[in-house]
């Protein structure tokens, strides 16, 4: 069964602090997505970083960047120099590639930015 | 960049009465889109997918009479809870995948229904 595992319900960093947020994955698919989320008090879901199963190089974006080590299923977040925007919910997410449509969320995890 | 629109963003309604949830598409076409729930402080779940022209397909657990989903066009996907309860206040979220969308950043998110049920 595919499954995303975020062990950080809430998390805290200081700002302009840099911040990882966990991420663990379970699936017998050679080939998958990996997706992080960032969801604001107003609901929208917003994308931040794509990583491929087979990408050599881990994925950044600007202050994000992921820290994928496909061996021990992990796709963490990090989010550098952080923001008081930057408070919110963080959903790491998976797409198989035997059920190519479907997005799975982990649970999520609530980031404060103290300033 | 894909925009995806749901109408309306929030709905009060009296119990035993049906709300339609629509979602548009606004700048690409999407030939599958998908409803999710959201209860509060909880993940996204997915009700179903659904394919333009097609019967919706309903994950496990999701009554698919209670939760109405069509897709008549490669834009536009309504779900309508019919005779909602209280139970069924939640956040809806749909997304919608680019036609001809690459391998990542193909689904588009909306920025969600709140549905509240008396």
């Amino acid at each position: 069964a595919q499954k995303i595992t975020q062990t950080q319900p809430g998390m805290f960093v200081q700002e302009k602090e840099a911040v990882t947020l966990d991420c663990t994955y379970d699936t017998s698919d050679p080939s998958y997505g990996l997706f992080w989320y960032k969801q604001p008090s107003s609901g929208e879901m917003i994308f931040l970083i794509y990583q491929g199963s087979y990408d050599q190089q881990n994925a950044t974006e600007g202050r994000y960047s992921l820290n994928f080590q496909k061996a021990r299923k992990s796709a963490n977040l990090v989010i550098s120099a952080s923001q008081l925007g930057d408070s919110a919910m963080y959903f790491c997410a998976m797409r198989p590639k035997t059920s190519y449509d479907k997005v799975i969320f982990g649970p999520g995890t609530s980031l404060s930015v103290i300033p | 960049g894909a925009v995806v629109s749901q109408h309306p963003s929030w709905v009060i309604c009296k119990s035993g009465t049906s709300v339609k949830i629509e979602c548009r598409s606004l700048d690409f076409q999407a030939t599958t889109m998908f409803w999710y729930r959201q209860f509060p402080k909880q993940s996204l779940m997915l009700m179903a997918t659904s394919n333009e022209g097609s019967k919706a397909t309903y994950e496990q657990g999701v009554e698919k009479d209670k939760f109405l989903i069509n897709h008549a066009s490669l834009t536009l996907s309504t779900l309508t809870v019919t005779s909602a309860h209280p139970e069924d206040s939640s956040f809806y979220i749909c997304s919608a995948r680019v036609t001809s969308g690459g391998p990542y950043n193909e689904q588009f998110f909306g920025p969600g229904t709140r549905l509240t049920v008396l």
